[in-house]
C-alpha cells in the first residue's frame, strides 16, 4: 500500500489568517486529491490536484479560498485561506491510482478560533 | 453531492456478533469500495469490488455488489471491540480519471 503523510496533524489557528498543509506520497501514487470532512459528517472532495497545473475543483471550492499546489507527482500543498470558524473540519490528502483504491493521510485537524 | 448511501447510520452489536452494513448508489460504477475510520483520523482502504464481480473477502470481511439494485453489503464476522468505527462505502464512476465519491458513513460500535 502507499504511504501518505500529512502534516501539521492539527492546528489551532486565529481568524484571518491562513494555514498551509503538506502532503508527501510514495512514488506508488499518480493521483492526488483533498478532502473536507466537517465534524461528524462524510468526506467531500475539494479538488483534484495536478501535477504542474492548476488544481481541479469541485462545486463549492474556489482556488482564491483554497489554494493548492502539486509542483511534483509526490508532494502538494493545500492552503485554507482568510480562514474563519467555518473552516473548522479535518482536512485530508489522498492518493491512489485511476480505478484503484484510495489511501488517505492522518489528517490535518483545524480548529479556527 | 454523496453518491452512496448506507444503512444503517448506527448499529451497535456485541462483540462476536456479524456486523452487515449495506450501501446503495445511484449511477453506473467502475468499482465500489469500503474505508474505514476510527476517531476523525486517517480512513482505511478495507475492500475494493469491481462492477463485473459479486462477491469478494478478505479475512473476517465479505463484500456483496449487486449492479441490478445498486447496492452493495460489508459483512464483518466474529467482530470484535477493535472493529469500533465509522465506516463509508465509495464509488468510483466509470468515466477516465472518475472521483471517488462517499457516501455518510455507518457508526459501528461492538461492545465487549
Amino acid at each position: 500500500s502507499a504511504v501518505i503523510s500529512q502534516k501539521p496533524s492539527r492546528d489551532i489557528c486565529q481568524r484571518g489568517t491562513s494555514l498551509t498543509i503538506q502532503c508527501q506520497v510514495d512514488s506508488q501514487v499518480t493521483m492526488m486529491f483533498w478532502y473536507r470532512q466537517q465534524p461528524g459528517q462524510s468526506l467531500t472532495l475539494i479538488a483534484t490536484a495536478n501535477q504542474g497545473s492548476e488544481a481541479t475543483y469541485e462545486s463549492g471550492f474556489v482556488i482564491d479560498k483554497f489554494p493548492i499546489s502539486r509542483p511534483n507527482l509526490t508532494f502538494s500543498t493545500l492552503t485554507v485561506s482568510n480562514m474563519s470558524p467555518e473552516d473548522s473540519s479535518i482536512y485530508l490528502c489522498s492518493g491512489g491510482r485511476e480505478n484503484t483504491e484510495a489511501f488517505f493521510g492522518q489528517g490535518t485537524r483545524l480548529t479556527v478560533v | 453531492s454523496q453518491q452512496g448511501e448506507e444503512d444503517p447510520q448506527a448499529l451497535s452489536i456485541q462483540e462476536g456478533e456479524n456486523a452487515t452494513m449495506n450501501c446503495s448508489y445511484k449511477t453506473s460504477i467502475n468499482n465500489l469500495q469500503w474505508y474505514r475510520q476510527n476517531s476523525g483520523r486517517g480512513l482505511v482502504h478495507l475492500i475494493l469490488i469491481r462492477s463485473n464481480e459479486r462477491e469478494k473477502h478478505s479475512g473476517r470481511l465479505r463484500v456483496t455488489l449487486d449492479t441490478s439494485k445498486k447496492s452493495s453489503s460489508l459483512l464483518i464476522t466474529a467482530s470484535r471491540a477493535a472493529d469500533t468505527a465509522s465506516y463509508f462505502c465509495a464509488t468510483r464512476g466509470t468515466g477516465a480519471n472518475s472521483k471517488l465519491t462517499f457516501g455518510k458513513g455507518i457508526t459501528l460500535s461492538v461492545r465487549p
